[in-house]
């Protein structure tokens, strides 16, 4: 049982390149979430799915888009990198709220990512 | 929609000694809320949450946090510190009927010293 795993944990880009991030669950949640760390400003929310083919935005989605074709998989991408899009990304997961007794989201290891 | 405060961005204390890392919130609806922990170069881990029931929950490592809903706060506590303590702690929040989405404080790093 891995839990939450993100691809790659590390990432360099240029101004205007573009990549996928990968984040891969294996506790059957319905929920997923795509966080940024930022220093001095914690967690904010990018976009988030709450089942297999839906997606939604969150408090700051411009320039990245998000795909949920399969339960176990996020994917994040970023289009055309800018600078402004450096920053540690957190991949996380869950059951729904209203539907268990315990909640917790559970979050991968992260991924830092540089733009140049 | 909800907001996080957490007024402290760092807490430094001795080890032994006790703590509280603050947390006040702001919603017009049910709240659930809960306490994160991130040790260097980490994802985040529950520490507590409060969903319903008794305002005192209890969480891991000792830890501790009261719900007070006439002052929107969320207080962290732990009686006595340890050295392995020392991370960033974050407060959330996610309201009723939100898809569990999460808003998170700015986060306030504790530093444990000898």
């Amino acid at each position: 049982n891995a839990g939450v795993t993100q691809t790659p944990k590390f990432r360099v880009l240029k101004t205007g390149q573009s990549m996928t991030l990968l984040c891969a669950q294996d506790m059957n949640h319905e929920y997923m979430y795509w966080y940024r760390q930022d220093p001095g400003m914690g967690l904010r929310l990018i976009h988030y799915s709450v089942g297999e083919g839906t997606t939604a935005k969150g408090e700051v989605p411009d320039g990245y888009n998000v795909s949920r074709l399969k339960k176990q998989n996020f994917l994040l991408g970023l289009e055309s990198a800018a600078p402004s899009q450096t920053s540690v990304y957190f991949c996380a997961s869950s059951y729904p709220l209203e539907f268990v007794s315990s909640y917790e989201q559970y979050f991968g290891p992260g991924t830092r990512l540089t733009v140049t | 929609a909800q907001s996080v405060t957490q007024l402290d961005s760092q807490v430094p204390v001795f080890e032994e000694a006790p703590v509280e890392l603050r947390c006040n919130y702001s919603s017009s609806v049910s709240v659930y809320l809960f306490w994160y922990v991130q040790y260097p170069n980490q994802g985040l881990q529950l520490l507590l949450k409060y969903l319903s029931g008794s305002t005192l929950v209890k969480g891991i490592n000792g830890f501790e946090a009261e719900f007070n809903k006439s002052q929107t706060s969320f207080h962290l506590r732990k009686p006595s510190v340890h050295i392995s303590d020392t991370a960033e702690y974050f407060c959330a929040v996610s309201e009723a009927g939100t898809a569990s989405k999460l808003t998170f404080g700015t986060g306030t790093r504790l530093q444990v010293t000898l």
